[in-house]
Formats: structure tokens, sequence, C-alpha cells
């Protein structure tokens, strides 16, 4: 079964600084991955994700992740800490049923806190 | 226009009452989930119905009862609520054969 390991519960960066959220998943199957994130109260946005193709993958806001097969790996990264990325991060894996049907397994989720 | 919608965003009831959540998306999309969002923030999925049609029933107790009038709306019922119901819960939806799930706001269920 799919699974994913968000490393790090709580992140906290400066303004400015790199922001770097950890995600490894578990699959059997070649995988999908995605990022979403939660701006208090709100609901999930979707950040970027990972089907197929190109390893590094770019999404809004500036996030961007890197696919890793080897290392079973998706982090999130963004080059430079904004105060309004400040929000709780979701790492999930689609994980096929049947029927060609599928369901998101999600990681605990990390909290970035930027602070200025 | 909001994409995925959900009503009530609050909800605060006693133990042993009944209630429903409803959903709607306008996406066009012909499959749609719940989700339960706990204390700890952490994320499950507990249903999805594809074009009227249960898709995914996880160990949910039988006191959540999803119903699908069409492909479009999604609604959650739920029976002789309990304290550990107290959650947020979002609905969802997605093409079949696409991967891509897009969520609403979420509803904030607290029971006392």
């Amino acid at each position: 079964a799919q699974s994913v390991t968000q490393l790090g519960s709580h992140v906290s960066v400066s303004e400015g600084a790199l922001v770097l959220l950890r995600c490894n998943y578990s699959s059997s199957v070649p995988p999908y991955l995605f990022w979403y994130v939660q701006y208090p109260n709100q609901g999930l946005q979707l950040l970027l994700k990972y089907t197929t193709g190109a390893t590094l993958v770019k999404g809004i806001n500036g996030f961007e992740a890197e696919f890793k097969k080897s290392e079973t790996s998706f982090h999130l990264t963004k080059p430079s800490a904004h105060m309004s990325d400040a929000a709780e991060y979701f790492c999930a894996v689609s994980d096929q049923v049947s029927g060609g049907y599928n369901k998101l397994i999600f990681g605990a989720g990390t909290r970035l806190a930027v602070h200025p | 226009d909001t994409a995925v919608s959900q009503t009530p965003k609050y909800l605060v009831t006693q133990m042993g009452n009944d209630k429903s959540i409803k959903c709607e998306q306008n996406l066009g999309h012909d499959t749609m989930y719940w989700y339960k969002q706990d204390s700890k923030k952490f994320l499950k999925i507990m249903f999805s119905y594809n074009n009227k049609e249960l898709i995914i029933n996880e160990t949910v107790p039988n006191r959540f009862s999803p119903k699908s009038p069409d492909k479009a709306h999604l609604n959650l019922h739920i029976n002789s609520l309990e304290l550990g119901d107290s959650a947020v819960y979002f609905c969802a939806s997605s093409q079949y054969l696409k991967e891509t799930q897009y969520f609403g706001p979420g509803t904030r269920l607290l029971v006392l």
C-alpha cells in the first residue's frame, strides 16, 4: 500500500531563506505525487504535481519539487521564503483502486513558519 | 466562481444530533470525494462517488451516509453525532482517470 512520510512536523525559516520541506513516499507502482498547501482556516490548494515526464516540477508561488525515484523522495523547495508562505503543507501520493479510480494518501503535514 | 463549494462552513451541534453537509462542484467532474481532517491535521479519505455510484468506502462508521443526487453534488449525512466526529470535512472532485483532485474550503464540525 502507498504511504507518505513528511519529515518534520514544524519548519521555521527566516524571510528570504531557502524553504525545504521533505517528503518520502512508498509505492509499489510509479507514483503520482502532489503537494497541497492549507492556509489557516482554508481549504487545500494544489501547489504542484508530478505524474510523468520531467522530474523537476514547478508550481505556484515560486515552489518547485523534484521527484527522485532512487531516494523515493519528492521534496518541496522555494529559494526565498515570504511571510505569506506560512501555512500547512501536505505531500500526497495517488493510490489506485480498482476500476481506474484513485484516492489520495496524505502525509501528516508540515507547518511552515516564516519569521522576519 | 467557486469550483468546489461546501455548506455550511461551520457547524456546531450537540451529541446525538443528525446533521448534513453539502458539496457542489462546477468543474464538470464526474468523481467526488469526502475527506476527514482530524484535530492533528491528518487527512484521510472517507468516500468517493463516480457519477452517483459509490466507488470508495473506507472503514467509516455506518452513521455516515453519503448521497450523490447527481454527479455535481455529494452530500454527507451524519447520524447520532459523537464527540469524535469533530473535525474538518473536505469535499473534493476530479475527472475519471485524471489524478488531480480539487478541494473545497472545508466544513468545520464541532460536536459538543
